[in-house]
């Protein structure tokens, strides 16, 4: 599967949009994007995934740029409850394909 | 929908001992499930990948008669971490996977909490 690259660590304001960027230059065509967050000390929930048109759900929208070498998360209006650590994962699709937990970048939604 | 459960959340035992942790999709049925371990301050580490009714495939480095999987129905596995040591003390979080169309999306349990003494 394609590696991901996101930043370490960013910080939002609350009541404003969160947009968490995510390269991911070597997806190949059949390669999915998938977005998970984890909370601390919880399992990580799954946000939303796309192959290449854009997505929303009542989470969140996922973006991925017309060449799909990257893709942005926007969460519309991040709560103090949005902090956690997101983690942008390239996979390939199927019930046996595994997810490839990079570090992930860590949220803070302050007040 | 889609919820997977994970039982105990947290377990301190002696070293020595073996402890079973339980994994189950409770509104859903899962062909496969996978087991990850997560140490402090660092990412999920795929442990193995669980199909119903055959043997689990480890991941590189994890020990297959420490780390015993057993994926008996469609709506359990289970994790038995053998003779325990204080360095398996770590958060083991399992994963189900669930077909929807043309994507299989892997849902999370809450994770569990091993200490070693």
């Amino acid at each position: 599967d394609a590696k991901t690259t996101q930043p370490p660590s960013m910080d939002c304001a609350e009541g404003r949009a969160a947009n968490l960027p995510c390269n991911h230059s070597t997806i190949s065509g059949n390669e999915y994007v998938y977005w998970y967050r984890q909370i601390h000390s919880q399992g990580p929930q799954y946000i939303i995934h796309g192959l290449k048109n854009n997505e929303t759900n009542e989470m969140a929208s996922l973006i991925i740029t017309e060449d799909r070498k990257s893709s942005t998360l926007i969460l519309p209006h991040a709560t103090l409850r949005d902090t956690a650590v997101y983690y942008c994962i390239v996979r390939t699709q199927g019930n046996d394909y595994k997810l490839s937990f990079g570090a992930g970048t860590t949220v803070t939604v302050r007040a | 929908g889609a919820v997977v459960s994970q039982h105990p959340s947290w377990v301190i035992c002696k070293s020595g001992t073996s402890v079973k942790i339980e994994c189950r999709s409770l509104d859903f049925q899962a062909t496969t499930m996978f087991w990850y371990r997560q140490f402090p301050k660092q990412s999920l580490m795929l442990m193995a990948t669980s199909n119903e009714g055959s043997k689990a495939t480890y991941e590189q480095g994890v020990e297959k008669d420490k780390f015993l999987i057993n994926h008996a129905s469609l709506t359990l596995s289970t994790l038995t971490v053998t003779s325990a040591h204080p360095e398996d003390s770590s958060f083991y979080i399992c994963s189900a996977s669930r077909r929807g169309g043309s994507s299989a999306t892997q849902y999370f349990g809450p994770g569990t909490r091993l200490t070693v003494l």
